[in-house]
């Protein structure tokens, strides 16, 4: 099993949705957690933190449920710019950063 | 601000052939790593460094080695290169792996195996 899984989609929606992706991990150890965007053949952009209190930037929010060990992400009012691949990513203090395989978002007109 | 930066960002190879890519970052940062991304495999780690001298590996090792002389630069060496070594690598810093702390990326390095 790997250490992060996340739904590869796509997801495909049109603009102005609002679109939910679930990451879940695997290691209890894990101590922090992050969202991160990459663009097609890109390099991965941190989008955003994810804290345990759940934290919002913008027209996203991100949750962390500890108990069941996942972390989401929410995308409201999807814009044409949102379409890209959503990396989760997950690590633990003094140890390397885990990716996800990444969900891919496609946003139509 | 140049932040992290791989050389080279395109590379054609021989079965067989070696080679070593370069990170440099100017972030004063400690941890440093390198992935590779396949298509539909997302960023597999394969070695990191949470210090100067210092190097530990990853998920995916095997057929890589790595050196962290100084600080600010981490080299990944293909000794024999392999076609299923084909891949984008990505080289990435962070300060101290700590919580909440933010990893940047260099643009990455297209390999190709012949």
């Amino acid at each position: 099993r790997k250490e992060v899984e996340q739904d590869p989609g796509p997801f495909n929606v049109p603009e102005g949705a609002t679109v939910a992706f679930n990451c879940t991990y695997s290691n209890s150890a894990s101590q922090s957690f992050f969202w991160y965007r990459q663009d097609c053949r890109k390099e991965p952009k941190l989008l955003m933190s994810v804290y345990s209190s759940g934290n919002e930037d913008g027209r996203f929010t991100a949750q962390l449920n500890r108990a069941s060990q996942y972390i989401s992400l929410l995308i409201r009012d999807s814009k044409l710019s949102d379409s890209a691949t959503y990396l989760c990513v997950v690590i633990r203090v003094g140890g390397a950063l885990t990716f996800g395989s990444g969900t891919r978002l496609q946003v139509q007109p | 601000n140049a932040g992290v930066t791989q050389t080279p960002k395109f590379r054609v190879l021989k079965t067989g052939q070696s080679m070593t890519l370069l990170c440099a970052q100017d972030m004063n940062h400690e941890y440093m790593y390198w992935y590779r991304q396949d298509p539909g495999m997302g960023l597999r780690l394969i070695h990191y460094s949470v210090g100067e001298g210092t190097t530990a590996k990853g998920e995916v090792p095997d057929g890589y080695n790595v050196s962290r002389l100084k600080k600010q630069n981490f080299l990944l060496g293909l000794e024999s290169a392999a076609p299923s070594q084909t891949s984008v690598y990505f080289c990435a810093s962070s300060y101290r792996g700590r919580v909440g702390t933010e990893a940047f990326f260099g643009q990455g390095t297209r390999l190709t195996v012949v």
